[in-house]
């Protein structure tokens, strides 16, 4: 029954390295979004899109880039891993505005990001 | 000014007690806004939609406030099954879906 999965529960990375978080969702839906979760600070957006190829960044986008191909598939990289990038990722996706239940996020299990 | 704030607690209240989480936004063109719950090492799940008029999911109220741009839930009763952290959460656009969440509160219920 698992609806939103993102490939990697637990990643250990070198500083430097090239990361990449995938997200899937097999219930159709137009928008997805990632978070990032860390103590204190909340779930704090990265980027989010509404359409394939379409990406808004979301409050902290630096060091992060997303990418769209597909409308099921939603990718997070991060080009030169840093130490301050370890935490805790969450993809999710919605229905798109408008719809009926749009808006409700439904979440994968998250992936947790150390980079040494 | 944070667009979502919350009351990061932590709420230690016993078993029956009712309890009042307050949620703030920057945002006044915000068009929908949603009170998430978070387990421990568990990814947020929603509690329910907040509508203009208020609305009521059994034990749990939430009311929001546009004038004041407040979000309020309310839970009386409180169970054990009721800690955790509770997430405000705000479409902060009316046409697109940036969707913020506050920093929760987290709630500890006690025998």
């Amino acid at each position: 029954d698992v609806k939103v999965t993102q490939s990697s529960r637990y990643l250990v990375k070198r500083t430097g390295e090239k990361v990449f978080l995938e997200c899937v969702q097999d219930m159709d839906h137009e928008n997805m979004f990632w978070y990032r979760q860390d103590p204190g600070l909340g779930l704090r957006l990265i980027y989010f899109s509404y359409d394939v190829k379409m990406k808004e960044k979301g409050d902290i986008p630096e060091g992060y880039s997303v990418s769209r191909e597909k409308k099921e598939r939603f990718s997070l990289i991060l080009e030169s891993a840093s130490t301050n990038q370890t935490s805790m990722y969450l993809c999710a996706s919605s229905l798109r505005t408008g719809a009926p239940g749009a808006n409700v996020l439904t979440f994968g299990a998250g992936s947790r990001l150390t980079v040494l | 000014r944070k667009e979502v704030e919350q009351d990061p607690g932590p709420f230690n209240v016993p078993e029956g007690a009712t309890v009042a989480f307050n949620c703030t936004y920057s945002n006044s063109a915000s068009q929908s806004f949603f009170w998430y719950r978070q387990d421990c090492r568990k990814e947020p799940k929603l509690l329910m939609s907040v509508y203009s008029s208020g609305n009521e999911d059994g034990r749990f109220t939430a009311q929001l406030n546009r004038a004041s741009q407040y979000i309020s839930l309310l839970i009386r009763d409180s169970k054990l099954s009721d800690s955790a952290t509770y997430l405000c959460v705000v479409n902060m656009y009316s046409s697109a879906s940036k969707i913020i969440f506050g920093s929760g509160t987290r709630l500890s219920i006690r025998p």
